[in-house]
């Protein structure tokens, strides 16, 4: 098993530009976030999917879409990139519906905003 | 709201030393509480995880920590420091819902030889 898997691995961009990131699972999860890591401010919830057909915004969504497209996949897309969206990404997929369930974590995305 | 505080960012310690990382948490029902470590350009693993029961909760590499709840707080320790403990470890807390889980800023381990 791959477990949580994501591309690109690194991407810079100029200000304006678009991309999606990309992130599937194989651990039959449910439930899927993408996260943002930023020096000193742990990780932020950008968005999350409880379950195939939902999404729901986290604590930072501003500049950012999402879209579960199957249970396997969620991609976190940047419409116009701004500096500020520099920063590490990470997805990560957890079983769901259970107040305890560890959390699965990706590699990351290393993404810089010119 | 749940938060999660997590005292010093940077913590140094010898080879062979005791390591303490602390976490503090605020919330308003009994929480589920979690310790994750990150390795350099890794994402993050789970290390332990605190649901019901036993309050003293054994996770892997060594590392146990505590639940406490009169004092609102789950400190990782793990009595002998390894180099390859060195990683940024951080706590985090089950918001009610099932679905979010709130980080702590982290905490960046050194261990010296």
């Amino acid at each position: 098993n791959a477990g949580v898997t994501q591309t690109p691995k690194f991407q810079v961009l100029k200000t304006g530009q678009s991309m999606t990131l990309q992130c599937a699972q194989d651990m039959n999860h449910n439930s899927m976030y993408w996260y943002r890591q930023d020096p000193g401010m742990g990780l932020r919830l950008i968005y999350y999917s409880a379950s195939e057909g939902t999404t729901d915004k986290g604590e930072v969504p501003n500049g950012y879409n999402v879209s579960r497209l199957n249970k396997r996949e969620f991609s976190l897309r940047l419409e116009s990139a701004a500096p500020s969206q520099t920063s590490v990404y990470f997805c990560a997929s957890s079983e769901g519906g259970v107040l305890y369930n560890e959390q699965f974590f990706g590699p990351g995305t290393r993404l810089t905003v010119l | 709201a749940q938060s999660v505080t997590q005292l010093g960012s940077h913590v140094s310690v010898s080879e062979g030393a005791l390591v303490l990382l602390r976490c503090n948490y605020s919330s308003s029902v009994p929480p589920y509480l979690f310790w994750y470590v990150q390795y350099p350009n890794q994402g993050l693993q789970l290390l332990l995880k605190y649901t019901t029961g036993a309050t003293l909760v054994k996770g892997i590499n060594g590392f146990e920590a505590e639940f406490k709840k009169s004092e609102t707080s789950f400190h990782l320790t793990k009595p002998s420091a390894h180099m390859s403990d060195a990683a940024e470890y951080f706590c985090a807390v089950s918001e009610t819902g099932g679905f979010k889980t709130i980080f702590g800023a982290g905490t960046r381990l050194f261990v010296k030889a």
